[in-house]
């Protein structure tokens, strides 16, 4: 299955600022989602990053607060706008390769903070 | 819309107590069902994909099943290292053949002692 790299790792930043989350990813993979985990909770889908369009995104999330590039296969950003307190969640990339049976892979996740 | 449901929200073993967590789905046909563990930091780590009611599969102390309309995780045995929430999710089956979106469930908190 593919490896994922997904950076920062965690960080702390001030509302109103925005955060970009880069997955890089060591394959050329079919599909990549962004998740959401709120503290406690379990994943929630943001969008499916799509190549060279616009991302999908799912019922409340929007393009002007998650802005996501797709540029290529292996590679894509997801940033938070404008962050408040309630944007502090774990972030994670998911992808499905090409050829892949058996499912999806994740990163490690990007831990943010909003003070 | 697709729901799952996972029980016990947690659960706490005696190290080589077996026990089985439950996901009860609702999906408008079902591609596949996931079971994933996570550590504390880090993100779900695959486990298993589950296609259609009567499969099973095992993964040393762990083994999957499923029904049309729930799956069951099966830790035989486990050891402190099998401490771990476990997710379960579930994808519909699209029109095209391609892969959409998992549903998440809320996840079982497993906590196994010596």
């Amino acid at each position: 299955s593919a490896v994922i790299s997904q950076k920062p790792s965690r960080d702390i930043c001030q509302r109103g600022t925005s955060l970009t989350i880069q997955c890089q990813v060591d394959s050329q993979v079919t599909m990549m989602f962004w998740y959401r985990q709120q503290p406690g909770q379990s994943l929630t889908l943001i969008a499916t990053a799509n190549q060279g369009s616009e991302a999908t995104y799912e019922s409340g999330f929007v393009i002007d607060k998650f802005p996501i590039s797709r540029p290529n296969l292996t590679f894509s950003t997801l940033t938070v706008s404008n962050m408040s307190p309630e944007d502090s969640s774990i972030y994670l990339c998911s992808v499905v390769g090409q050829g892949d049976y058996y499912g999806y892979t994740f990163g490690s996740g990007t831990r943010l903070t909003v003070v | 819309e697709d729901q799952v449901t996972q029980s016990p929200e947690a659960l706490r073993l005696q190290e080589g107590e077996s026990s089985s967590l439950n996901c009860s789905y609702t999906v408008s046909g079902l591609r596949g069902l996931f079971w994933y563990r996570q550590d504390p930091g880090k993100g779900p780590e695959f486990l298993f994909t589950l296609y259609s009611a009567g499969e099973e599969k095992e993964k040393e102390r762990l083994k999957a099943t499923l029904t049309k309309k729930e799956s069951f995780l099966h830790i035989t045995a486990p050891k402190p290292e099998d401490s771990a929430t476990y997710l379960c999710a579930v994808q519909a089956r699209m029109t095209t053949d391609s892969w959409g979106k998992l549903q998440f469930g809320a996840g079982t908190q497993v906590v196994v002692t010596p």
